[in-house]
């Protein structure tokens, strides 16, 4: 199976933040990656696939670029409806897997 | 609009089988490149992708958990059901169903990843 980590596993950040988010697959995976933001006692939310496009209705603010087995998910200008948990997934393989999700909380 | 609603029991005693099942609306599993999955989440951990069916029904499972899943649709009751064998506290988990789409009108397109998502079940393993 493909392993999938993430980093950091948390961060803290303020309003208005860059924040970076990095998913390095144990394998190449041809950009087949999918980011989900989950908040807590809700099911995930799709927001890019594919590595760097965005789901239909996402805000602009969120991007995905990387190749290969490293892959990242920026949120250009962190808003308060942002704070929540980010999971990778790669689908390059029919043995599907996500990451272990970052935490990203208020500093 | 589509949607997905997990039903099944709250509580299961250990040893015994799970059976979930996945009612959604808005789309159809006779339609090409539709597929349901189930992922799990223990309480405070990360998701665990556990079996995938698609169309065609090719079915597709977690190789850590496979000789204990079954996964089937039935299509024209627009449900998918998961069945777990021997469960143990440890697969105490919110169990969720969410859609894919591989092909959109016999052409590849979009992929294994997942768009639509139920609110999720919480399933607890427990004597």
């Amino acid at each position: 199976d493909i392993q999938m980590t993430q980093s950091p596993s948390s961060l803290s950040a303020s309003v208005g933040d860059r924040v970076t988010i990095t998913c390095r697959a144990s394998q190449g995976i041809s950009n087949s990656l999918a980011w989900y933001q989950q908040k807590p006692g809700k099911a995930p939310k799709l927001l890019l696939y594919a590595a760097s496009r965005l789901e239909s209705g996402v805000p602009s603010r969120f991007s995905g670029s990387g190749s290969g087995t490293d892959y990242t998910l920026t949120i250009s200008s962190l808003q308060p409806e942002d704070f929540a948990t980010y999971y990778c997934q790669q689908y390059y393989s029919t043995l599907f897997t996500f990451g272990p999700g970052t935490k990203v909380d208020i500093k | 609009q589509v949607t997905l609603r997990e039903s099944g029991p709250a509580l299961v005693k250990p040893t015994q089988t799970l059976t979930l099942t996945c009612t959604f609306s808005g789309f159809s599993l006779s339609t090409s490149g539709m597929c349901v999955s189930w992922i799990r989440q223990p309480p405070g951990k990360a998701l665990e992708w556990l079996a995938l069916i698609d169309w065609d029904d090719d079915k597709y499972y977690s190789t850590s958990l496979k000789t204990r899943l079954t996964i089937s649709k039935d299509t024209s009751k627009n449900q998918v059901v998961l069945t777990m064998t021997n469960m143990d506290p440890v697969d105490t988990a919110t169990y969720y169903c969410a859609r894919a789409i591989t092909m959109v009108q016999g052409v590849p397109a979009g992929g294994y990843y997942f768009d639509y998502w139920g609110q999720g079940t919480l399933v607890t393993v427990s004597s």
